[in-house]
């Protein structure tokens, strides 16, 4: 079945320093391609989509580009701030059938010092 | 309007008792969404409902578990004879229609613990 695989946190960065979070996908089909995001204490949110390849999703200054060749999602942000620190979750649409549904990663938790 | 609602926000109850969860979706939303959130780990889907219909209860754990929804509003997921491997945060969220590409948005989640 569909997958997705992302890099193990926690990841610990620097105020200012460049994000990169890896997520990688196996799908039969062509799913659409999320990253969802989760802030201490607070629900789970979207902050960016890409429903086809070579789409770029982009929100917040965090940008991802859905690669079909090399069936990844790598979330980016160029600047990371303190109020980035969360959890970050990458998610496909199951492919099998349009319903909608999310199968996620385990989650990367990203910390920013100041 | 509002965002997805669900009660209770913690549920503490002892192994082998039953256990409702509710979700109010955002008015208008056809598609509903049910998934659980263990300790460290990243959601699992558990059902979905296109209005009050489930098409597809395949991701529920075990028939101890189950789900209805009352047309496109209220949905309830009751777990019978709980167990300890129970405990999670389970989650449900809403989209405008039973789309691949359309945003769900979740709300805050019910923490449930088994004693």
């Amino acid at each position: 079945g569909d997958s997705v695989t992302q890099m193990e946190g926690p990841v610990t960065l620097s105020e200012e320093a460049f994000l990169t979070i890896n997520c990688t996908y196996t799908a039969t089909g062509y799913p659409s391609l999320f990253w969802y995001v989760q802030y201490p204490g607070e629900g789970l949110q979207l902050l960016l989509k890409a429903t086809k390849a070579d789409d770029k999703g982009s929100n917040k200054g965090f940008e991802a580009t859905y690669r079909k060749e090399t069936t990844s999602f790598h979330l980016e942000k160029g600047s990371v701030q303190v109020s980035d620190s969360a959890v970050y979750f990458c998610a496909l649409s199951d492919s099998g059938g349009n319903t909608g549904k999310l199968i996620f990663g385990q989650g990367t938790t990203l910390q920013v010092k100041p | 309007g509002a965002g997805v609602s669900q009660s209770p926000s913690n549920k503490v109850t002892e192994k082998g008792k039953d256990v409702e969860l509710r979700c109010d979706p955002i008015s208008g939303h056809t598609a509903l969404y049910w998934y659980r959130q263990r300790l460290g780990q990243g959601l699992e889907f558990l059902i979905y409902f296109q209005g009050n219909s489930a098409p597809d209860k395949s991701g529920l754990p075990s028939d101890r578990f189950s789900a209805e929804r009352t047309g496109e509003s209220v949905s309830t997921l009751t777990i019978q004879r709980t167990q300890q491997e129970d405990s999670a945060v389970y989650l449900c969220a809403s989209s405008i229609r039973l789309a691949d590409t359309d945003t769900q948005y979740f709300g805050p989640g019910t923490r449930l613990t088994v004693l």
